[in-house]
């Protein structure tokens, strides 16, 4: 089973639409951490977000938010009005810990084509 | 400030030949990742680098695979021989911290082809 599950693979929008990239994770761990990258065309890898397991508060970066819910294991990414330059693969990864050491979980993404 | 640099961004070589990837982290930052990505999958880690020690390489093929940082800064990733599998895009990354509570800053990757 999938510990960090991205259930949209593909998702099209036309500009301007508002859109919700799922993620849904699973973890033991009391202490973690949640990101989103952001994968365009060029294939580097940006960072978007870093959210600890005991920040529950939302987030809000311009056209851009975040919805971290523990009670559901959901950390949900909105984009607001959005552009054709959002079109990118979107990852959600956890870090938990594993033994001694700490893991990074990647979900395996979700494609967003935003249409003129 | 630099980001990670790596080279080539391209490579194409045939089977059970020998390759080579090279990446620069930026400036300061002890954690380098080496992560190979398949088509329309997420990053798997290689493995990690905490300075000059290999810190993580439980997912690294280590038959074919090996990884060297020897100075604690820039890093290179061997495949020998290349298999057909192999075909993905190597992506290096760094980050300030160890304990992957942080950001990990990417470079643009190396596509290999193994024809």
């Amino acid at each position: 089973a999938q510990k960090v599950t991205q259930a949209q693979t593909e998702i099209s929008v036309v500009e301007k639409e508002d859109v919700t990239l799922d993620c849904v994770y699973e973890t033991r761990d009391t202490t973690y951490y949640l990101f989103w990258y952001k994968q365009p065309p060029s294939g580097e890898l940006v960072f978007l977000i870093r959210r600890n397991s005991f920040d529950e508060q939302n987030e809000i970066s311009g056209r851009y938010s975040w919805n971290f819910q523990k009670s559901t294991s959901s950390f949900n990414f909105t984009i607001t009005a959005s552009q054709v330059v959002d079109s990118a693969v979107y990852f959600c990864a956890l870090s938990e810990r594993a033994g001694n050491n700490r893991k990074l979980i990647w979900g395996l993404g979700t494609s967003l084509a935003v249409n003129p | 400030e630099a980001g990670v640099v790596q080279s080539p961004r391209y490579k194409i070589i045939e089977k059970k030949q020998p390759v080579a990837f090279w990446c620069n982290p930026i400036s300061g930052h002890n954690t380098l990742y080496w992560y190979r990505q398949n088509l329309g999958q997420g990053p798997e880690l290689l493995i990690r680098y905490e300075n000059e020690e290999a810190v993580d390489d439980s997912q690294l093929p280590k038959d074919r695979f090996s990884a060297e940082r020897l100075k604690g800064v820039d890093s290179t990733l061997k495949i020998q021989p290349a298999e057909l599998g192999d075909s993905a895009v190597y992506l290096c990354a760094s980050s300030a911290d160890s304990l992957l509570n942080e950001k990990l800053f990417f470079g643009s990757g190396t596509q290999l082809s193994v024809l």
